[in-house]
């Protein structure tokens, strides 16, 4: 199984921010990596697909970049609507694959 | 729009079964791979299942192979988790969720609201 490791596991920061948040995989995934915002009680959306691609309806303060092995995940000027948790999917490989997620708050 | 509506979850006792159900609507079922994709309380996602878009290829997470069983019905627009053989571990909430096209190497792009199936004595 492919492992995904993201980092950090939480982070606090402030509206207007620009965050970043790292995903690392096990092995090379040829680009086939997901992020989704998962709010409480709610179920995953999709943000970012093939890494880099923004999926319909996003804002364009979320992009992604990375190959191979390292991802990133900015949200720039972060809204509060952004505070949420983020999780990181690959899908090169069964079983689908997910990071431990980074969930941002409020500072 | 496209929506995906699970149902079908409860409170069972280990060894218990249950069957899952998720309707789809505004779109083509026949065109997707649909997966189920668990989440335990305050723990984060697993992948468990799907099904091909003709329904004649499942496939299963070790965690639950031998006891989940996935099927479909697209006349019905209409996608079945079958639980077997329930487990405290298996307590979690299950999304069904449509692949962005009609392969298995695709990004997950609508998720139910999920159903919540609860295991214990």
């Amino acid at each position: 199984d492919i492992q995904m490791t993201q980092s950090p596991s939480a982070l606090s920061a402030s509206v207007g921010d620009t965050v970043i948040i790292t995903c690392r995989a096990s092995q090379n995934l040829n680009a086939w990596l997901a992020w989704y915002q998962q709010k409480p009680g709610n179920a995953p959306r999709l943000l970012i697909y093939k890494t880099s691609k923004l999926e319909s309806s996003v804002t364009s303060r979320f992009s992604g970049n990375g190959s191979g092995t390292e991802f990133t995940l900015t949200i720039s000027s972060l809204q509060p609507d952004d505070f949420a948790t983020y999780y990181c999917q690959q899908y090169n490989n069964y079983p689908l694959t997910f990071g431990g997620g980074t969930k941002v708050d409020i500072k | 729009q496209v929506q995906l509506v699970e149902s079908g979850g409860g409170l069972v006792k280990p060894g218990d079964s249950l069957r899952l159900s998720c309707e789809v609507s505004g779109f083509s079922l026949s065109g997707h791979f649909v997966s189920w994709i668990r989440q335990a309380p305050g723990k984060g996602l697993e992948w468990i299942s799907y099904s091909s878009a003709s329904g004649d290829i499942r496939k299963y997470a070790d965690s639950v192979k031998g006891r989940f069983a996935v099927s479909r019905d697209n006349a019905k627009s209409s996608v079945f988790l079958q639980l077997n053989s329930l487990r405290v571990e298996d307590t979690a909430v299950y999304f069904c969720v449509r692949h962005g096209c009609s392969s298995e190497w695709c990004e997950l792009d609508y998720w139910g609201q999920g159903t919540p199936v609860t295991v214990a004595s």
